[in-house]
């Protein structure tokens, strides 16, 4: 079975400081993993995902298959990063599973 | 219709009745999901299908079925609601695996109280 787990509820950090969000899964294939955010008031919007390993508004995510980890990193933070974030896997057969989202509060 | 869409966007349901949310995209992905969101919990997956004519069991099935019958509609009905089906429902709909562009698209939700 798949398992995606983000320890986190709850980030606070203050704007300019690094933030890291925690995604640990468990599958026994090649999974797909991803991370989405979630704006007030806003629909759930893919972030990035582990295969374009690309940088989206300052965030990055490295796949770590020897740990199983896929934590998503930004060495700035700013106000408007405050969101609702999950970490995902797709795996064979389009099971997509979420964790349990960590919230995070940027102060000024 | 563009991307996503999901209806009712709130409902207030005596406990026992039947309802149906409904969901649908005109995207051509073959993949569709529904999620329950609820405070602390995340995202939990309670049904979902590969393409028209399938379904699949995700991580909290009970209480809820779906069917497929075209690619484009995926309607998540509650037999006889319960207060604990209270949340805010999410449809998904993705881009079968294997293809280069497999991010999966949200609806707006649906957020529904069982009294």
């Amino acid at each position: 079975a798949q398992r995606v787990t983000q320890p986190e509820k709850l980030l606070s950090v203050f704007k300019g400081a690094p933030v890291e969000l925690k995604c640990n899964y468990s599958y026994s294939g090649s999974p797909e993993l991803f991370w989405y955010v979630q704006y007030s008031r806003q629909r759930l919007q893919l972030l990035l995902r582990h295969i374009s390993r690309e940088s989206i508004k300052g965030f990055t995510a490295d796949l770590n298959k020897g740990e199983t980890s896929f934590h998503l990193k930004k060495p700035f933070a700013q106000e408007e990063d405050s969101a609702m974030y999950y970490c995902a896997l797709r795996a064979a057969g389009n099971k997509l599973t979420f964790g349990g989202g960590t919230r995070v509060l940027v102060k000024p | 219709i563009a991307g996503i869409t999901q209806a009712p966007t709130s409902q207030i349901l005596a406990a026992g009745r039947r309802m149906t949310l409904r969901c649908t995209q005109d995207m051509r992905h073959n993949a569709m999901y529904w999620y329950r969101q609820d405070l602390g919990l995340g995202l939990r997956l309670i049904h979902y299908s590969n393409t028209a004519g399938t379904t699949g069991k995700g991580e909290v099935p009970d209480g809820y079925s779906v069917s497929r019958a075209n690619t484009d509609d995926f309607p998540l009905t509650l037999a006889s609601a319960v207060p604990s089906q209270t949340s805010v429902y999410f449809c998904a709909s993705a881009a079968r695996t294997g293809l280069k562009n497999t991010e999966a698209f949200f609806g707006q939700g649906t957020r529904l109280t069982v009294v």
